[in-house]
């Protein structure tokens, strides 16, 4: 089925603990996103990839890192998890980036909690 | 700055029309967008509409434009309960072209 999928869908996870969120898209989109979502703040862009090998920060980087190896897979990594980071953690994929139009595909998104 | 204004709740009446709001700060932004989010799902495009226009309809979805307010309403006629979801109000900044800047979402509830 194409599309993008996440893993895991949750995960509670002990403060200090290093985490790697997965998203892979057979979709061959060139650019991929990495959004938290909290309740009354909507989506904020931590970390985004125009094609493979190009990383970029965006609103929230602090506290996570990202790799693009290849097209089709954007890992997120918390290094050393903290309670803050609790959210909702979606990946996305468009054809390209900030083109006018451009629409952007949703994973079903991770639920992480860090106690 | 960077904001996109919209309220966060609104509860409607089955068979009502829905009319969700937003605010947008960057005049320049060329598209506008609606995203609609199901419980537990990821976010769906829903439409999105130019800014050289000033009004889209799409089946029971009319998007109005109003660039001099920076105001953006999404109207759902005959409001049905799988319409029961988070609607998101987003642009694209020209200046900011490597992301979508996201309103914080309206949860929109259907009562009987």
């Amino acid at each position: 089925i194409a599309g993008i999928t996440q893993a895991p869908t949750s995960q509670i996870l002990a403060a200090g603990r290093r985490m790697t969120l997965r998203c892979t898209q057979d979709m061959r989109h060139n650019a991929m996103y990495w959004y938290r979502q909290d309740l009354g703040l909507g989506l904020r862009l931590i970390h985004y990839s125009n094609t493979a090998g190009t990383t970029g920060k965006g609103e929230v980087p602090d506290g996570y890192s990202v790799s693009r190896a290849n097209t089709d897979d954007f890992p997120l990594t918390l290094a050393s998890a903290v309670p803050s980071q609790t959210s909702v953690y979606f990946c996305a994929s468009s054809d390209s980036v900030g083109l006018a139009g451009n629409e952007q595909f949703f994973g079903p998104g991770t639920r992480l909690t860090v106690l | 700055g960077e904001d996109v204004e919209q309220s966060l709740f609104l509860s409607v009446r089955e068979g009502d029309s829905s009319v969700i709001n937003c605010t947008y700060t960057d005049s320049s932004s060329t598209y506008l967008y609606w995203y609609k989010q199901e419980p537990g799902a990821g976010l769906q495009l829903l439409t999105y509409i130019f800014s050289n226009m000033d009004m889209k309809q799409d089946q029971r979805l009319t998007v109005l434009l109003n660039k001099k307010d920076k105001h953006l309403s999404l109207r759902i006629a005959d409001t049905q309960t799988g319409d029961s979801a988070i609607y998101f109000c987003a642009e694209i900044p020209p200046t900011k072209a490597s992301k979508i800047i996201f309103g914080s979402g309206t949860r929109l509830s259907i009562r009987p």
